[in-house]
């Protein structure tokens, strides 16, 4: 198996644009998993989904944000618009089961925001 | 706040010595714990983990100890090796049925031939 697969790997944008996310969780796997990344909070859970169902978005920081799952191999986080402070690394994880113990992370997708 | 603390940014140790990597936390509710590594430009990737009901956990070269009643954890790495050197995440997962996992900052292990 690949793995979980994200793009782009980088995303440079303007303020105000909108961006997408995009996540291939590995194949078998029924969570899934969006997180943020940054120096000054770490790594934050925005999002889960169970079955394709989003179980917990307490994370998500706020209505510019939004994550779908359409089918059980493929995810999208969008962020409309965006802004400067938005910039982080996001990762996407999948795992068997609801638990997010032992998840298998992407590569993440480096997003800078100017 | 943080309920996950890893307060060593950074960690250096001889290869061939010990590795001790620490993480306290201030929940009482997580009953998981994990650690998971992280090199450059990759996702993280898990390492090894604890139950709350137990106070040890090995594998291989790592061990993970848990102290309950201190609310700490730590990582031994024995032997060191070159190619540990990573940063490493504590994290802790909460009971019930939301089970959402905590994360800490991260410790940067570099371990010097």
């Amino acid at each position: 198996d690949a793995g979980v697969i994200q793009s782009p790997r980088h995303e440079v944008t303007e303020m105000g644009q909108e961006v997408t996310l995009r996540c291939k969780p590995i194949s078998g796997h029924n969570s899934l998993f969006w997180y943020r990344q940054t120096m000054m909070r770490g790594l934050e859970l925005l999002i889960y989904f169970n079955n394709n169902v989003p179980i917990d978005d307490s994370g998500m920081p706020e209505d510019r944000f939004s994550a779908k799952m359409p089918n059980a191999s493929f995810s999208t986080l969008k962020i409309q618009p965006s802004e400067p402070r938005d910039s982080a690394v996001y990762f996407c994880a999948s795992s068997l089961g609801r638990s997010s113990t032992e998840a298998f992370f992407g590569q993440g997708t480096r997003l800078t925001v100017v | 706040d943080q309920q996950v603390k890893q307060n060593s940014p950074s960690l250096s140790v001889q290869e061939g010595r010990i590795s001790i990597l620490n993480c306290d936390y201030t929940n009482s509710m997580f009953d998981y714990f994990l650690w998971y590594k992280k090199y450059p430009a990759e996702g993280p990737t898990f390492l090894i983990s604890i139950s709350s009901i137990k106070d040890k956990n090995e594998d291989g070269r790592f061990t993970v100890f848990l102290n309950k009643s201190a609310k700490h954890l730590s990582l031994h790495i024995v032997p060191s090796q070159p190619g540990d050197s990573a940063v490493y995440f504590c994290a802790a997962q909460l009971a019930g049925n939301n089970r959402k996992l905590i994360w800490g900052l991260g410790t940067s292990l570099a371990v010097n031939p």
